[in-house]
């Protein structure tokens, strides 16, 4: 089964300083991962994704996340953040079944609050 | 536009009603998928469907919630006889598909219709 665990509800950060945002995933197969940020009552955006390629994936906005298998995790980060990262962050895994389409699994989310 | 689109935004019932709610999906996109955001929760998989077979509706919480894509491009979610624990953001994503089987497209989601239940 899939699943998704973000270490932190809540991360604090001054801006123009790094981001981590941390997530650990269980699969069963050989999983696809994604990260997505929420603003307020918008709906979500694809920030990156792996598929199997490259384990340093590159996003946008200056995002990046790094795959490793032996740890399970694919965490988020950013060298330098920006007030306007302040939004909720996803870590999603996905089940590409044929009778699921790809059916996506979300973690509960992790806050990111940008102090000038 | 280009995105997906979900009307309304907002939406109030009261208890007992029944609501529906709209998504349009990007042009050609295959596969459709419904979910349910709690506040302070990660959105839950309700519905999928790959043009208008709905292939799985296993996140559905109860009977009073009924999902259909009859032409395989808008789709409408359903919910009878609302309750107060159906108050949440639905939100509605798209994607294509893979020629294989399998398939591992990135979702693209709409701005969600927020329900609240009186």
């Amino acid at each position: 089964a899939q699943s998704v665990t973000q270490l932190d509800s809540h991360v604090s950060v001054s801006e123009g300083t790094p981001v981590l945002l941390r997530c650990n995933y269980s699969s069963s197969y050989s999983p696809s991962l994604f990260w997505y940020v929420q603003h307020p009552n918008k709906g979500l955006q694809l920030l990156l994704k792996y598929t199997s390629a490259a384990t340093l994936v590159k996003g946008i906005n200056g995002f990046e996340a790094e795959f490793k298998k032996s740890e399970t995790s694919f965490h988020l980060t950013k060298p330098s953040a920006h007030m306007s990262d302040a939004a909720e962050y996803f870590c999603v895994v996905s089940d590409p079944g044929k009778d699921t389409g790809n059916q996506f699994y979300f973690g509960t989310g992790t806050s990111l609050t940008v102090i000038p | 536009g280009a995105g997906v689109s979900q009307s309304p935004r907002y939406k109030v019932a009261k208890r007992g009603q029944d609501v529906a709610l709209r998504c349009d999906p990007i042009s050609g996109h295959v596969s459709l998928f419904w979910y349910q955001q709690a506040l302070g929760q990660g959105p839950e998989f309700l519905t999928y469907f790959q043009n208008e077979a709905q292939l799985d509706k296993s996140g559905l919480p109860s009977d009073r919630f009924f999902a259909e894509r009859p032409e395989g491009s808008v789709s409408t979610l359903k919910i009878q006889r609302t309750q107060q624990e159906d108050s949440a953001v639905y939100l509605c994503a798209s994607s294509v598909r893979d020629r294989g089987e399998y398939s591992n497209q990135p979702q693209h989601f709409g701005d969600g219709t927020r329900l609240s239940i009186l």
